[in-house]
């Protein structure tokens, strides 16, 4: 089955370390994004790549790190730079066209902790 | 500054009525906007993309206008069902012609018997 996948599903993070949540896809997709969701909040977009080997910065970018060495993986690192590490973390990916909008599928999502 | 702004506050109606939430932008000029569906503790699923030069589009009961001379879009959703219950995001392209999607706050839908 074709999907995009999320891993661990809840992540528990000491304070000072960093940590690395896995997001693979088998679309065949170029473009990819990491997303943060607080509760009762919508999405805010951290990184996201168009293409592989190449990557921009979201909104919230600060504390966070991202690598794009194949098109089928984008790995995201919380570092110890992010103050306020804990919440839901989203990866997504679409077709990259240009001019041209697609929609996003998404993973399940990694639920974050800082304990 | 730039926004997309829907509705902060919980919509609650009744079984079969029709449901009408709002999308807001500011500073943007998308050639797109996009609605999701998202359910708690899972990822955003995509319902209907609509274009700048479609006034309207409709998918099942599901109705998406987009009026980029107000910078809004309404998403309607009739004959509403309980399992219809969810957040709701509008998204669009913050680059006009990139890739990248930004979200709005959501609005959360609460159909009740």
């Amino acid at each position: 089955d074709g999907g995009i996948t999320q891993s661990p599903k809840y992540l528990f993070r000491k304070e000072g370390q960093n940590v690395t949540l896995s997001c693979e896809q088998n679309l065949n997709h170029d473009a990819m994004y990491w997303y943060r969701q607080d509760p009762g909040q919508g999405l805010r977009l951290i990184y996201y790549s168009q293409i592989v080997n190449d990557f921009q910065k979201g909104d919230i970018a600060e504390g966070y790190s991202v690598s794009r060495e194949k098109k089928e993986s984008f790995p995201l690192t919380v570092t110890s730079a992010q103050k306020n590490p804990t919440a839901f973390y989203l990866c997504a990916s679409s077709i990259q066209r240009a001019s041209m909008n697609t929609e996003a599928f998404f993973g399940q999502g990694t639920r974050l902790t800082v304990v | 500054s730039q926004k997309i702004e829907q509705n902060s506050e919980a919509l609650n109606i009744q079984e079969g009525k029709t449901a009408t939430l709002t999308c807001n932008y500011t500073n943007y000029s998308p050639a797109y906007l996009q609605w999701y569906r998202q359910d708690p503790g899972r990822g955003p699923v995509f319902l209907l993309l609509i274009r700048e030069n479609e006034k309207e589009k409709r998918k099942e009961r599901l109705k998406v206008t987009f009026d980029t001379t107000l910078k809004q879009s309404l998403f309607h959703i009739t004959a509403s069902q309980p399992a219809d219950s969810a957040t709701y995001l509008c998204a669009l392209d913050t680059t006009g012609g990139g890739n990248k999607l930004t979200f709005g706050t959501g609005t959360q839908l609460k159909v009740e018997l």
